[in-house]
């Protein structure tokens, strides 16, 4: 069955720490792969997919196939960061969301 | 455009009483879902649709209904509201299939 697996419910790093959201995933077919992302009281939002190859607000996110893997990084963690990221697989016409890492930032 | 609209943004139940969620866009997207969030389970779909007159089930449809007459609304129904229903949630639409979710700003629902 398609799933897709965050492992860390909670990630607390340091300002200026890098960051690493861990997102696994089980697809049969080519997987399309999305990072959302949740600020405090704001609606959730795409971050970035991976099908950009794109760098939105210093995070990135590469495909790994072999590891089945999708995490998103960023070098140096910003105290605005802080949020719900969630990782999601999109399968046809419907996505399936993994349980979500909140991220804490501290200063 | 407002986006995706939801209402209301609160609402407290009685078990046993029926409700239904609004939803409505103004981007004549194609593509609308619902999922509920809940504590450690992430979001989870609940029903989805494709194009007005066409819906399908998706992760959790059990106790809940929902149509698409037209491209705008998509609306939820809970047919007899249960303490488990309690949840926030989420509707979602999109363009096509390539193009990403834009997501509402949610309805928080207790059921006592």
């Amino acid at each position: 069955a398609q799933r897709v697996t965050q492992p860390e419910k909670l990630l607390s790093v340091f300002k200026g720490a890098p960051v690493e959201l861990k997102c696994n995933y089980s697809y049969s077919g080519s997987p399309e792969l999305f990072w959302y992302v949740q600020y405090s009281r704001q609606r959730l939002q795409l971050l970035l997919r991976h099908i950009s190859r794109e760098s939105i607000k210093g995070f990135t996110a590469d495909l790994n196939k072999g590891e089945t893997s999708f995490h998103l990084k960023k070098p140096f963690a910003q105290e605005e960061d802080s949020a719900m990221y969630y990782c999601a697989l999109k399968q046809g016409g419907k996505y399936i969301f993994g349980t979500g890492t909140r991220l804490k930032v501290l200063a | 455009n407002a986006g995706v609209t939801q209402t209301p943004k609160f609402q407290v139940l009685k078990t046993g009483q029926s409700m239904t969620l609004q939803c409505a866009q103004d981007m004549n997207h194609e593509y609308m879902s619902w999922y509920r969030q809940d504590p450690g389970m992430g979001l989870r779909l609940i029903h989805y649709s494709v194009g007005a007159g066409i819906t399908d089930q998706g992760e959790v449809p059990n106790g809940y209904n929902v149509s698409r007459s037209t491209t705008e609304d998509f609306p939820l129904r809970l047919l007899s509201a249960a303490p488990s229903q309690t949840s926030v949630y989420f509707c979602a639409s999109r363009a096509n299939s390539n193009q990403p979710q834009h997501f509402g700003d949610g309805t928080r629902l207790s059921i006592l």
